[in-house]
């Protein structure tokens, strides 16, 4: 069975700094791919990246980028230049075996302060 | 571009009562996901639904089952509510057969709660 953990329940930063959010995953799979998606209070689950496991590069989104380190079964999400509409609860998820399931971790409340 | 739509956008509803969630797929997608997110928790995947079938079943009773409609909407249904079902229902949509088909886009959800 695929897992996916978030250590950090809640972090913070401040405008224009850098954040770093962490997760880890476990799967039996060679080839797979993986998600993070921001929640902010409204509830609309938006999706920030996506990684493919064949692909060495890591993924970025204009200030959204991730390391993704394959053997470590790590994949964090860094947020540069951080902006107070980035507070959102922060989820990773990988998409299960059979393609049509994402499995998600608990989730990482992400905080702003100006 | 239309995204994913989903009714209504809060429910009330009382023990042993049953209902219906609706959910309208992003512009251009085939196929639907319900998950469950308890509150302060990831969801949890129900089912998906492509070609109007039930693809795959995540780890939930019976008593929630689901439809897919030829325009290729969605519904979930759940029968005798506990107290235990209240949750937001979460749609997400994807293009089954396409390279990026492994990414679902979420709709704004419905909160249910039971009493």
């Amino acid at each position: 069975a695929q897992t996916v953990t978030q250590s950090q329940p809640e972090m913070s930063v401040q405008e224009a700094e850098t954040v770093t959010l962490s997760c880890t995953y476990d799967t039996s799979e060679s080839d797979y791919y993986l998600f993070w998606y921001k929640q902010p209070p409204s509830r609309q689950m938006i999706l920030v990246i996506r990684q493919e496991a064949y692909k060495q590069q890591n993924a970025t989104e204009n200030r959204f980028s991730v390391n993704f380190q394959k053997a470590a079964k790590s994949f964090s999400l860094k947020i540069s230049d951080s902006q107070l509409g980035d507070a959102a609860m922060y989820f990773c998820a990988i998409l299960n075996q059979a393609g049509t399931a994402l499995i998600f971790g608990k989730g990482t409340t992400l905080s702003v302060s100006s | 571009d239309a995204g994913v739509t989903q009714s209504p956008t809060h429910l009330i509803k009382t023990r042993g009562q049953q209902v219906t969630l609706r959910c309208s797929p992003k512009s251009g997608h085939d196929t639907v996901s319900w998950y469950q997110q308890a509150l302060g928790q990831g969801p949890q995947f129900i089912f998906q639904y492509y070609e109007e079938e039930e693809r795959q079943r995540g780890n939930f009773p019976d008593r929630f089952s689901g439809h897919q409609f030829p325009n290729y909407s969605s519904e979930l249904n759940v029968n005798a509510l506990l107290l235990g079902d209240s949750a937001l229902y979460l749609c997400a949509s994807s293009l089954a057969g396409d390279t990026y088909q492994e990414t679902q886009y979420f709709g704004p959800g419905t909160r249910l709660l039971v009493l």
